[in-house]
């Protein structure tokens, strides 16, 4: 079975300093990656994905993210965190498993951002 | 696009009481999601529709869930009798699945949740 594990509940960070969460995962085969963004009270909303190519992704709002196969990652990172940076940041996992792509999210990380 | 329609946006019941969430996918998505949120249990996918057939519905907790998409703009969840245990969010969501051109990889959009609380 695919999983996904996102270490930190939570992580603080300084207004303008650099800022990563971690997310490993596990699946059989080939995944498909992604990043969410949850805001209090609302839906989450896509940040980014990586389906094939390079490992270094771009998205949203100038975060990044890094497929590593070898140390079965996709960490989140951002190099000048904003105050409204913080919200609730979900990575996910598809893979081929019995014919479907049943998607796998992890329980997300708090990021608070400290002007 | 309007987006993922959900309604209601917030429920209450009582315990016992039949509890029915209603979803609108964005028009041309043919997979339906639909997610639990808890503070306990993180973000659980509860079934999968595609093309408006359950592909995996392992995730649907007891008998006392059901889901249904009778057709590629509606889906209901349907909980009956509720419990309190059943309070949380529940979101759908919906996406473009192309099989074989990286299906699968495909974006999830969410709607905004409807938070129920089974008294």
């Amino acid at each position: 079975a695919q999983s996904v594990a996102q270490p930190e509940d939570q992580v603080n960070v300084a207004e303008g300093n650099p800022l990563t969460v971690k997310c490993t995962y596990s699946v059989s085969g080939n995944p498909y990656l992604f990043w969410y963004v949850q805001y209090p009270n609302r839906g989450l909303q896509f940040l980014l994905k990586y389906i094939t190519g390079d490992n270094l992704v771009k998205g949203s709002y100038g975060f990044e993210a890094e497929f590593n196969k070898s140390q079965t990652s996709f960490h989140l990172k951002k190099p000048s965190a904003l105050v409204s940076d913080s919200a609730l940041y979900f990575c996910a996992v598809r893979a081929l498993s019995g014919g479907s792509y049943i998607p796998t999210f992890g329980r997300g990380t708090s990021l608070i951002v400290h002007p | 696009d309007a987006g993922v329609i959900q309604s209601p946006r917030h429920e209450v019941t009582e315990m016992g009481q039949e509890v029915t969430l209603r979803c609108k996918p964005i028009s041309g998505h043919n997979s339906l999601f639909w997610y639990r949120q808890t503070m306990m249990r993180g973000l659980e996918l509860l079934i999968y529709f595609n093309n408006n057939v359950p592909i995996d519905d392992s995730g649907m907790p007891e008998d006392r869930f059901s889901a249904k998409m009778p057709n590629a703009s509606f889906s209901t969840l349907k909980i009956q009798p509720s419990e309190p245990r059943d309070s949380a969010v529940y979101f759908c969501a919906s996406s473009f699945f192309i099989p074989g051109l990286a299906g699968g990889g495909e974006t999830q959009y969410f709607g905004p949740g409807t938070r129920l609380l089974v008294l």
